[in-house]
Formats: C-alpha cells, sequence, structure tokens
C-alpha cells in the first residue's frame, strides 16, 4: 500500500479565517512533506518533517505552520493567507521500510481558494 | 526545476508511442523518477531509475538513461486517452529530501 490521503479535498477561505490541512500515511514512512503547487508549474518545497522534527522550511511566510503530531499525521495550519496562496497543497512522504528511502509518494491534494 | 529541463508540450495519437524527454544537471543524483499528474490530481509515481542503470522496463513503460549527457527519456507504448496528463521528471541526489522537478510536459492524446 503507498497511499497518502489528505483532507479536505477542497478548502475555500476568507483571508481572517484559520483552517487547518490534513495529512495520513500508515506506511511507516519517516519523513512527511508540504509541498504547494500553482496551476501548471512543477510542486514547490515548504516543509520537510523527518522523526517527527522540522528538519526543512523553505522560507515558508509564518502564515503557514506545520504540525507532525505524530509519524502518520502532519498538518499545515493556514491563518491570514492571501489571495496569491490559492494553489493545490500536497502532502508527500517517504522512507521507512521503502524500497528506496528517498522516493517520495504524494497524496492528492487539497485545492485552496483564498477569497 | 532550473536544473532539470524538459520539453513543455507533447501532442500524439492514440496507439502510437510517445517519448518524453529530460535532461538534469547534478551528476551526484542518485534516483531519476517520472511522475504523472492528471487533471485536479495529485502525483502519481509512475516510475524510477537507479542512476546506474541504462533502462527499466516496466509493462507499457521504458525509461532509457544516458548517465554520460544526463538525459532521460520515458517512452509509453501504445498510448492511450488515459494517458493524457503532465509528465514530470524529477531527480534527488542520495539521502537528500529535496526534489528537483521539471517544468513538465503536458501530453495530449488525439484520437
Amino acid at each position: 500500500d503507498t497511499e497518502v490521503t489528505q483532507t479536505p479535498k477542497h478548502l475555500v477561505m476568507g483571508m481572517t479565517n484559520k483552517k487547518s490541512l490534513k495529512c495520513e500515511q500508515h506506511m511507516g514512512h519517516r519523513a512527511m512533506y508540504w509541498y504547494k503547487q500553482k496551476a501548471k508549474k512543477p510542486p514547490e518545497l515548504m516543509f520537510v518533517y523527518s522523526y517527527e522534527k522540522l528538519s526543512i522550511n523553505e522560507s515558508v511566510p509564518s502564515r503557514f505552520s506545520p504540525e507532525c503530531p505524530n509519524s502518520s499525521l502532519l498538518n499545515l495550519h493556514l491563518h491570514a493567507l492571501q489571495p496569491e496562496d490559492s494553489a493545490l497543497y500536497l502532502c508527500a512522504s517517504s522512507g521507512g521500510s521503502a524500497e528506496v528511502q528517498e522516493t517520495q509518494y504524494f497524496g492528492p491534494g487539497t485545492r485552496l481558494l483564498v477569497l | 526545476g532550473e536544473d532539470v529541463e524538459q520539453s513543455l508540450f507533447l501532442s500524439v495519437r492514440e496507439g502510437d508511442s510517445s517519448v518524453i524527454n529530460c535532461t538534469y544537471t547534478d551528476s551526484s543524483s542518485t534516483y531519476l523518477y517520472w511522475y504523472k499528474q492528471e487533471p485536479g490530481a495529485g502525483l502519481q509515481l509512475l516510475t524510477y531509475i537507479f542512476s546506474n542503470m541504462d533502462m527499466k522496463q516496466d509493462q507499457r513503460l521504458t525509461v532509457l538513461l544516458n548517465k554520460k549527457d544526463k538525459h532521460l527519456s520515458l517512452r509509453i507504448a501504445d498510448t492511450q486517452t488515459g494517458d493524457s496528463a503532465i509528465y514530470f521528471c524529477a531527480e534527488i541526489p542520495p539521502r537528500d529530501y529535496k526534489l528537483s522537478f521539471g517544468a513538465g510536459t503536458t501530453v495530449t492524446v488525439r484520437a
């Protein structure tokens, strides 16, 4: 099973709202990732958690706040977003018992619209 | 994606073979990947190749790697309408977390 799940599938929020995106994997992977993807562009890395600790933050604005409650879950808390933050947010995971540790498996994404 | 380059568009007739090309610059890359993204969906891992291999075949997919020229290609045999998607080439150095993606090739399959 190489499944990463994400909720919600779609999200519409105002610039003053607070919302959270959720990601879950049960593959025993030890690294989890958040990416942002604009239409017709490749994904851009935002954050990497390794063994539940934040290891990479790609200079993401503080209105995005990641959280890794345990090795299977990854959240992205959103607050005071801007319309330009509208995008597809992808979660991925890698490592653990995978044949190739570096191989990243992606979830279906949350399509976010900020009004 | 500056380190990985792909052509942006490919149009192919149903039943023909598709060939998507990619060049990369990081000679330390260990694994090279092909991901497929259908409209409104996430990225689906199609296949990968280890940098010391020349070729990998998986059903309709054939990956060719020319390490000397840092050139990677994905051939899809008997292309179907369900193969219409954006295909991303990506590379990663050993023991790293940062995938470098190409810009993506939009493949359109026409009847």
